[in-house]
């Protein structure tokens, strides 16, 4: 119940596409969904999180669908650009407790 | 310093010796990870501390994995008799701890490749 499933492990996209990497999970528990990228060599930092009293979070071209009730969420990259090449991980947590990370998406974005 | 900090930032080491991997988080930080992350792969829990509790051990795949944090400072994560399979980067991240989560800083990770 605690864990969070991500997809696709891997996406090819050309540049000025839309990028979507989607998570599932199981624990309605849950209350707190953040994406975090990482780039060969760092650790991941975080890109943008949401709760669960919105359905939608826009930061610049990168934005957060929710569906409470599928107990899904996205992440949706748009113009999508060769700097935004990387590993995007979601993860999951209730309030005040450690993260659990999805499996991790390998992004590559083609000029 | 400016964020977490991690020593070694390479380790190579023969199978069947020890290692200690060292993470110094950002100051205040109460919360403390560590994670493994095999080549490609996604992110393993191995442990975290949160200020005094008791830390939270589940992630630690045997007993040759052990880990301690000084306080609210340092953590050294052990790994005794290390073995092929260990290889890996290991990742230390920190956090400050609300009832409302907050923002994990990693580290750039120890690599470590066990010959």
């Amino acid at each position: 119940q605690q864990q969070v499933k991500q997809s696709p492990q891997s996406l090819i996209v050309q540049k000025g596409g839309i990028s979507i990497i989607n998570c599932a999970y199981e624990n309605t528990a849950f209350d707190y969904f953040p994406w975090y990228q990482q780039f060969p060599g760092k650790g991941p930092a975080l890109l943008i999180a949401i709760r669960p009293d919105v359905s939608e979070k826009k930061e610049g071209r990168f934005t957060i669908s929710f569906n409470k009730s599928a107990k899904q969420f996205s992440l949706h990259i748009m113009d999508s650009q060769p700097g935004d090449s990387a590993t995007y991980f979601c993860a999951a947590a209730t309030s005040g407790s450690r993260l659990t990370f999805g499996e991790g998406t390998q992004l590559t974005v083609n000029p | 310093g400016a964020g977490v900090s991690q020593s070694p930032s390479n380790k190579v080491t023969e199978k069947g010796k020890d290692v200690e991997l060292r993470c110094d988080p950002i100051s205040g930080h109460t919360a403390l990870y560590w994670y493994r992350q095999r080549l490609g792969q996604g992110l393993e829990f191995l442990i975290y501390f949160q200020g005094n509790s008791a830390p939270d051990k589940s992630g630690l795949p045997s007993d040759r994995f052990s880990a301690e944090r000084t306080g609210e400072s340092v953590s050294t994560l052990t790994i005794q008799r290390t073995q092929q399979e260990d290889s890996a980067v290991y990742l230390c991240a920190s956090s400050r701890w609300s009832t409302t989560n907050e923002k994990l800083f990693f580290g750039s990770g120890t690599q470590l490749s066990v010959l």
